[in-house]
């Protein structure tokens, strides 16, 4: 059984640029979550996607977004990108919508680089 | 505002110690504590704690739950340099939010 599946892997971007990031879930999960990991910050949750609707999102600036598709696959994007945005970018997927007893299985992650 | 508080931020051991990682919460409507270890790329899934005092093992790896006190600990005996990662505690609400803490960096010396 395939895990979650992020891409890209790694990438470089400038400042002002957008990105777009994607991630294919476990087969069979139809929820997808998005964190942004920073050594400074930890893990912060971006949104929660479930049956293609936004469920939860978290703290972050309208220049974050995401959608997911009828296939529960996942994609997220950084418009007008910071130096700040430079961060690790985990997906992660369950079968459903979060609960106390679901588990999240991560992705490897995007690594994104701003200059 | 809800948030988890893991310490230390990171330690250094020596191989065949124990070492203890604790993590405590505050969030509203607790549901289950989780914890992850992660250690190049994707955080992977050890333990989830929903009642306090009940031990959850896995070989050198144990974790309990205090709901009273609010925390939970993660105990690893005869550390060996495989350990080496860094460990995240997240907590679940009724809200079905998850909060992660910042994680703790172990570093394995042989």
């Amino acid at each position: 059984k395939a895990g979650v599946t992020q891409t890209p892997r790694y990438l470089i971007k400038t400042r002002g640029q957008q990105v777009t990031l994607s991630c294919s879930p476990i087969s069979g999960h139809r929820s997808v979550s998005w964190y942004q990991q920073t050594p400074g910050q930890g893990l912060q949750f971006l949104f929660e996607y479930f049956s293609e609707t936004q469920r939860n999102k978290g703290n972050f600036p309208g220049r974050f977004s995401g959608r997911q598709f009828s296939n529960s696959r996942s994609e997220m994007n950084v418009s007008t990108l910071e130096l700040g945005d430079s961060a690790l970018y985990l997906c992660a997927s369950m079968v459903g919508p979060s609960s106390g007893a679901n588990v999240l299985t991560f992705g490897a992650g995007s690594r994104l680089t701003v200059l | 505002e809800d948030k988890v508080v893991q310490s230390p931020l990171s330690l250094v051991v020596h191989e065949g110690d124990t070492v203890t990682l604790n993590c405590s919460y505050e969030v509203t409507n607790f549901r289950s504590l989780l914890w992850y270890k992660q250690e190049k790329k994707a955080p992977t899934f050890l333990f989830m704690l929903t009642s306090s005092g009940i031990e959850k093992k896995s070989g050198r790896l144990s974790s309990i739950l205090d709901k009273k006190e609010l925390f939970s600990i993660l105990n690893i005996t005869a550390t060996q340099t495989g350990d080496s990662a860094v460990y995240l505690c997240a907590v679940t609400t009724g809200a079905n939010n998850l909060f992660f803490g910042t994680g703790t960096r172990l570093t394995v010396i042989p």
